[in-house]
């Protein structure tokens, strides 16, 4: 069965500094690894995909995630974070042979200061 | 930009009481999703629907839920005997494929069982 894990319910980070937020997954095969974003009132978007390409992948505004193996991670980062990036991000998983279920972390609340 | 739409945006019942919760997917998309949070917690899965028949449940997905594309636009989740526990946003998905492809969410319908 898969499962994510989403360390940290809440971020909060400087307008200008690094964002990263953590993930991590069980998966019993090659999984399928997404980043959502949720802004207020609205659904979920996507951010990024991993589908087995590339280990480092780059997302819609600014946003990138590695996918680690050896670490079961697809940890999110962002170099510099902006006032508009404050909003919630999920993590999801979803394996080849489950067809097209997705499985979610907790999530993370981004919170930016100025 | 084409987008999933939901109706209603809130929706208070009372126990007991029969709820219909409507989606309009993306026109030229093909599998459909229905997916839940429950204040406070993850992401869940309930079910998926592909040419007119539930191609994936969850164990959440009980004898009081069902689901109807009736029209061959609207994609609706109707809830049994609504309880206290089904009070949750509900957000419906669509998308053009499996596996890898992105599922569009919809803004959520927050149901609220009194």
């Amino acid at each position: 069965a898969q499962s994510v894990t989403q360390l940290g319910s809440h971020v909060s980070v400087s307008e200008g500094a690094l964002v990263l937020l953590r993930c991590n997954y069980s998966s019993s095969v090659p999984p399928y690894l997404f980043w959502y974003v949720q802004y207020p009132n609205q659904g979920l978007q996507l951010l990024l995909k991993y589908t087995s390409a590339a280990t480092l992948v780059k997302g819609i505004n600014g946003f990138e995630a590695e996918f680690k193996k050896s670490e079961t991670s697809f940890h999110l980062t962002k170099p510099s974070a902006h006032m508009s990036d404050a909003a919630e991000y999920f993590c999801a998983v979803s394996e080849a042979n489950a067809g097209n279920m997705l499985t979610f972390g907790g999530g993370t609340r981004l919170m930016v200061k100025p | 930009e084409p987008e999933v739409t939901q109706t209603p945006s809130h929706q208070v019942t009372q126990m007991g009481q029969e709820v219909i919760l409507r989606c309009v997917p993306i026109s030229n998309h093909l599998y459909f999703y229905w997916y839940r949070q429950i204040l406070g917690q993850k992401v869940e899965f309930l079910v998926s629907f592909y040419n007119n028949e539930i191609s994936e449940k969850s164990e959440i997905f009980d004898d009081q839920f069902s689901v109807e594309r009736p029209d061959g636009s609207n994609f609706t989740l109707k809830i049994r005997s609504t309880k206290l526990e089904d009070s949750a946003m509900y957000f419906c998905a669509s998308s053009s494929g499996q596996g890898t492809t992105e599922q569009f969410f919809g803004p959520g319908t927050r149901l609220t069982v009194l």
